[in-house]
């Protein structure tokens, strides 16, 4: 069964707003990552965060983990029209262990 | 610097024959995943490989198994493909001893299986 679930499954917004997604997850972590996806082809690493965190920022991402409440979320401030994409989140249970995904968000930014 | 690369880009293939997808990981990794990408949903996890064994396996059946080559190259293969076996395979690969942990994905295979 999948570790993570994120939410909304599809959003869209204008360009220039700010797009949030939310991953949940059900056991105890190592890490989270999110990763972007374009039209079906390969999935880009965008931003990491361990389970002793509780905020990272990378450019326009910031990154929040809640641990007590299993989840995560992602801000991409100043959205463009490039932005659009599927976002997943991926965790892993253990330092080494395989990376379980979520079925993703995708983001539409509209000119 | 060459990322990780993936052959063929694309297949098509009928019920019951065989596959095989390759992966050639990113300069200075030595560990491979692969997943499963069905439409419209995330990727799964089938399989890693690390010196050349197989160390962690997914949910899938014995009719996926793969290999590693000394130079940290992988395959996969599939037996008696089924219509469910149509999806986009991804590889990635990672370096086992970083605390990074960050995957970096190939384009992908996309299986289609008639």
């Amino acid at each position: 069964s999948q570790q993570g679930e994120e939410d909304p499954q599809a959003l869209s917004i204008q360009e220039g707003e700010n797009a949030t997604m939310n991953c949940s997850y059900k056991t105890s972590i190592n890490n989270l990552q999110w990763y972007r996806q374009n039209s079906g082809r390969g999935l880009v690493h965008l931003i990491l965060i361990r389970s002793n965190e509780r905020e990272k920022h990378s450019g326009r991402l910031r990154v929040t983990l809640d641990t007590s409440k299993k989840s995560s979320s992602l801000l991409i401030t100043a959205s463009r029209a490039a932005d659009t994409a599927s976002y997943f989140c991926a965790t892993s249970r253990n330092y080494g262990q395989n990376f379980v995904f979520g079925p993703g968000t995708r983001l539409s930014v509209l000119p | 610097d060459a990322g990780v690369t993936q052959s063929p880009t694309h297949l098509i293939k009928t019920r019951g024959q065989q596959v095989t997808l390759r992966c050639s990981p990113k300069s200075g990794h030595d560990t491979v995943s692969w997943y499963q990408q069905a439409l419209g949903q995330g990727p799964q996890f089938i399989f890693q490989y690390y010196e050349e064994e197989e160390r962690q396996r997914g949910n899938f059946p014995d009719r996926f198994s793969g290999h590693q080559f000394p130079n940290y190259s992988s395959e996969l293969n599939v037996n008696a493909l089924l219509l469910g076996d149509s999806a986009l395979y991804l590889c990635a690969s990672s370096l086992r001893r970083s605390t990074n942990e960050k995957l970096f994905f190939g384009s992908g295979t996309q299986l289609s299986v008639l």
